[in-house]
């Protein structure tokens, strides 16, 4: 049982590239979302998926495409990478435990752009 | 909009009681949470309490809600060097997967 994986865990892209960021559950969690952590900011929600198939928008989704084609993967694509998308991005899916949505978090993929 | 505060750094002895603070806006939070990242790593679930409940206590944690003041804390007893880590509080609305994020608290622990 891996939990939420991630990846990669760290790249490096110059200015206008395309990447994909994987996250794969095999927990067969319904919910999955992709955030981004910034020094001082927490973490903001990119965007979400309520099912296989599903995706909706969070906080702060200009600049990334996401797609949920099979139900334990959960893809966030930069299709023009710029320098304000170096972060670091974290992957979660949710399950419910005595009513409470609870968050289970990959380790995280650093991404650089220069 | 909702928004979640917390205070940047807190700095404690070993063996001594740290205490989190975070304030929260939305009324209609359910689910108050605290998750625990470590360095180089993802958040892990520390514990969590129902908006009905002002107090939840799970071995060296104790969470307290204040809902009149929207405050939660979060209180580690007999802190230990393990416990550096940074400390976010979180909150979830009634009927939406949103979670609104503090900025996290990096807790250090002095030996």
């Amino acid at each position: 049982n891996a939990g939420v994986t991630q990846t990669p865990k760290f790249r490096v892209l110059k200015t206008g590239q395309s990447m994909t960021l994987l996250c794969a559950q095999d927990m067969n969690h319904e919910y999955m979302y992709w955030y981004r952590q910034d020094p001082g900011m927490g973490l903001r929600l990119i965007h979400y998926s309520v099912g296989e198939g599903t995706t909706a928008k969070g906080e702060v989704p200009d600049g990334y495409n996401v797609s949920r084609l099979k139900k334990q993967n959960f893809l966030l694509g930069l299709e023009s990478a710029a320098p304000s998308q170096t972060s670091v991005y974290f992957c979660a899916s949710s399950y419910v435990v005595s009513g409470a949505n609870v968050l289970t978090f990959g380790a995280g993929s650093r991404l650089t752009v220069l | 909009g909702e928004d979640v505060e917390q205070s940047l750094f807190l700095s404690v002895r070993e063996g001594d009681s740290s205490v989190i603070n975070c304030t929260y806006t939305d009324s209609s939070s359910t689910y108050l949470y605290w998750y625990k990242q470590e360095p180089g790593a993802g958040l892990q679930l520390l514990t969590y309490i129902f908006s009905n409940m002002d107090m939840k206590q799970d071995q060296r944690l104790t969470v307290l809600l204040n809902k009149k003041d929207k405050h939660l804390s979060l209180r580690i007893a007999d802190t230990q060097t393990g416990d550096s880590a940074i400390y976010f509080c979180a909150e979830r609305g009634s009927g939406t997967y949103k979670y609104i994020f503090g900025t996290g608290t990096r807790l250090k622990v002095l030996a």
